[in-house]
């Protein structure tokens, strides 16, 4: 199984609202990857988890909050997000960076999520 | 992190070799060079990887002059659904910046 799945594909949600997204892989990797793409923009990091802690938090507001309850399960919690937060967000999963070497990255197909 | 420089769009013919240069003046000494390929609404799917000379898969080449100071992704007789947008990404571990990618459009 090389894949990594994302729920929902879609996400209406407002002000207001509490959200998560989820993600998930079978692959046994233990770094993943959180992602925030917007429209004919490159993908930008947001968050790296490596062995289920978190390693890189690329300075994002605390209204994203990221958890990895096991090494297969990412979450991202939403609350109180803004308009401008509408994107594609995107998961990715690889083994870990080891110094002098990159691991390819799987991705998911991401979350469109709109913030009204 | 090393910063890369790529064309912003290309345009190519059906059946033609298409050749993207990626430039990273500043590549350092533990630096791999990575290209990713992304389709609309999708998330990026991994190309080819290399560190020096040329490296070799089959859907791609990767071509690294000694220096290292640029890297170029050679497309072979591409087709219609090559059109994507590609990435050139330099660096080691977990943290990986996108550069701007180039678009690249084939023509029937």
């Amino acid at each position: 199984d090389t894949e990594v799945t994302q729920t929902p594909k879609h996400l209406v949600m407002g002000m207001t609202n509490k959200k998560s997204l989820k993600c998930e892989q079978h692959m046994g990797h233990r770094a993943m990857y959180w992602y925030k793409q917007k429209a004919k923009k490159p993908p930008e990091l947001m968050f790296v988890y490596s062995y289920e802690k978190l390693s890189i938090n690329e300075s994002v507001p605390s209204r994203f909050s990221p958890e990895c309850p096991n090494s297969s399960l990412l979450n991202l919690h939403l609350h109180a997000l803004q308009p401008e937060d509408s994107a594609l967000y995107l998961c990715a999963s690889s083994h870990p960076g080891l110094a002098g070497a990159y691991n390819e990255q799987f991705f998911g197909p991401g979350t469109r999520l709109t913030v009204l | 992190l090393a910063k890369t420089t790529q064309p912003i769009s290309m345009d190519s013919y059906e059946g033609q070799e298409v050749n993207i240069t990626c430039s990273h003046n500043n590549i350092a000494t533990n630096d791999y060079i990575t290209w990713y390929q992304q389709f609309p609404s999708q998330g990026p799917r991994f190309i080819i990887q290399g560190y020096k000379t040329k490296v070799t898969n089959e859907v791609a080449s990767l071509f690294i002059p000694a220096d290292r100071k640029s890297s170029t992704l050679s497309l072979p007789r591409v087709s219609l659904s090559d059109t994507a947008v590609y990435y050139c990404l330099v660096g080691e571990d977990d943290k990986i910046i996108f550069g701007k990618g180039t678009r690249l459009h084939i023509l029937p």
